[in-house]
């Protein structure tokens, strides 16, 4: 089946910077991708849509300028969390659609630690 | 309103026997998609089965089949012979209408295989 990867796979940083998680389609272009945040023993809550070319699309209650969403070709989604707090502490995954109705594939998830 | 319930916070089975997980759902939408994702202690997402809501049978994928009762809305996963390694949590999403569309997961399952 086709591949999506996530880099990093997991990242530390200090409270105030800046981290940036990339989502990429290996093996198939994808005009959309989904960006979810899944808190320790908690379901994936979907954040974005990111939509290739275009602005993207939030989730009620996620902060936009928080979470930056750049989604500059067809196989590639980036995700900014600005400012970081530890709050922002949590497993980030990305997926993106195939062409068939089952098909949602996602990435390894990037596991985000703020200290 | 949930869209996505999931009832069984954890259960547990014995090796080799069946069980089953509990999901149901709520959409006022005719075209929709049920999936069932099994997530380990690493994080990565593993796609099991899925059901369109205009698929005439029930699904199966091997070990998995999935209990679909729409006028109920239930999308129940069964796991047939369970083994040691189906230990994690398991996840019931539903995509609303055709196409790229997000995904909405319930709270999961978190389930346990004995010896």
């Amino acid at each position: 089946g086709a591949v999506v990867s996530q880099h990093p796979s997991w990242v530390i940083c200090k409270s105030g910077t800046s981290v940036k998680i990339e989502c990429r389609s290996l093996d198939f272009q994808a005009t959309t991708m989904f960006w979810y945040r899944q808190f320790p023993k908690q379901s994936l809550m979907l954040m974005a849509t990111s939509n290739e070319g275009s602005k993207a699309t939030y989730e009620q209650g996620v902060e936009k300028d928080k979470f930056l969403i750049n989604h500059a070709s067809l196989t590639l989604s980036t995700l900014t969390v600005t400012s970081a707090h530890p709050e922002d502490s949590s497993f980030y995954i990305c997926s993106a659609p195939g062409a068939g109705a089952s098909e949602q594939y996602f990435g390894p998830g990037t596991r985000l630690t703020v200290t | 309103a949930q869209k996505i319930t999931q009832t069984q916070p954890g259960m547990f089975v014995q090796e080799k026997e069946a069980v089953t997980l509990d999901c149901t759902y709520d959409t006022s939408d005719p075209s929709y998609g049920l999936f069932w994702y099994k997530q380990p202690s690493s994080g990565e997402m593993i796609f099991l089965i899925y059901q369109g809501s205009y698929d005439q049978q029930n699904a199966t994928e091997g070990r998995y089949s999935l209990n679909f009762q729409k006028a109920r809305k239930s999308a129940n996963l069964v796991i047939s012979a369970s083994q040691l390694g189906d230990s994690a949590m398991y996840f019931c999403a539903m995509r609303e209408g055709p196409g790229y569309n997000k995904l909405i997961f319930g709270a999961g399952t978190r389930l346990a295989v004995h010896p």
